[in-house]
């Protein structure tokens, strides 16, 4: 099956700092990518979505110049949290479509820690 | 937009009984439901999914059943084992849109 990688699988950033995220489609190529933030015992909040070359598309309340996301590659999307809080601290995860079908994978997602 | 309730939020069963999750939407034109099982700090994984041109999937000791009228769908888990026990996420998307998610419910299977 297809296999989304996410990195690293666990971060921890000092406050004020950027950490980077990266989502990679290790067997095929994803048009579309999808970045969700869970907090503990809660549900997926997509964050944003984004297709490759193009700007990526953020849902309301997300911060664009917080939460950089750049889809250079039909394998490879990143998010940037920058300027980072405790408050940003939670479970990032991304996932990969290919093509146009209702199949989405989902990488191992990312624990990040502002201290 | 689409808009995905899901209940109940935690399902507590004995071991070898049937525990069902129950999901509703607001879109008409969602298409495709797929329904993902999450264990604690991993990915969601699919489990089961269907298709709005069928009402009832089944995959061994999983099935999904589809009302399209009243705009509702269900996990149905028989012989339920304690490695069943995670957070199921149910989901819906229409051709137009992305996939959107329900809450998530917390199944325990005591053994």
């Amino acid at each position: 099956g297809a296999v989304v990688s996410q990195h690293p699988s666990r971060v921890i950033c000092k406050s004020g700092t950027s950490v980077k995220i990266e989502c990679r489609s290790l067997d095929f190529q994803a048009t579309t990518m999808f970045w969700y933030r869970q907090f503990p015992k809660q549900s997926l909040m997509l964050m944003a979505t984004s297709n490759e070359g193009s700007k990526a598309t953020y849902e309301q309340g997300v911060e664009k110049d917080k939460f950089l996301i750049n889809h250079a590659s039909l394998t490879l999307s990143t998010l940037t949290v920058t300027s980072a809080h405790p408050e940003d601290s939670s479970f990032y995860i991304c996932s990969a479509r290919m093509g146009t079908g209702n199949t989405i994978y989902f990488g191992e997602g990312s624990w990040l820690t502002v201290v | 937009g689409e808009n995905v309730e899901q209940h109940p939020s935690t399902l507590s069963v004995q071991e070898g009984d049937s525990a069902v999750i129950k999901c509703t939407y607001s879109d008409s034109a969602s298409n495709y439901f797929p329904w993902y099982k999450q264990e604690l700090g991993k990915r969601p994984q699919l489990i089961i999914d269907i298709r709005s041109n069928v009402g009832e999937k089944k995959d061994q000791r999983i099935a999904v059943t589809l009302n399209k009228t009243a705009k509702h769908f269900s996990l149905h888990i028989t012989e339920t084992q304690p490695e069943d026990s995670a957070v199921y996420f149910c989901a819906a998307r229409d051709t137009a849109s992305d996939m959107r998610f329900g809450a998530g419910t917390r199944l325990t299977v005591k053994p």
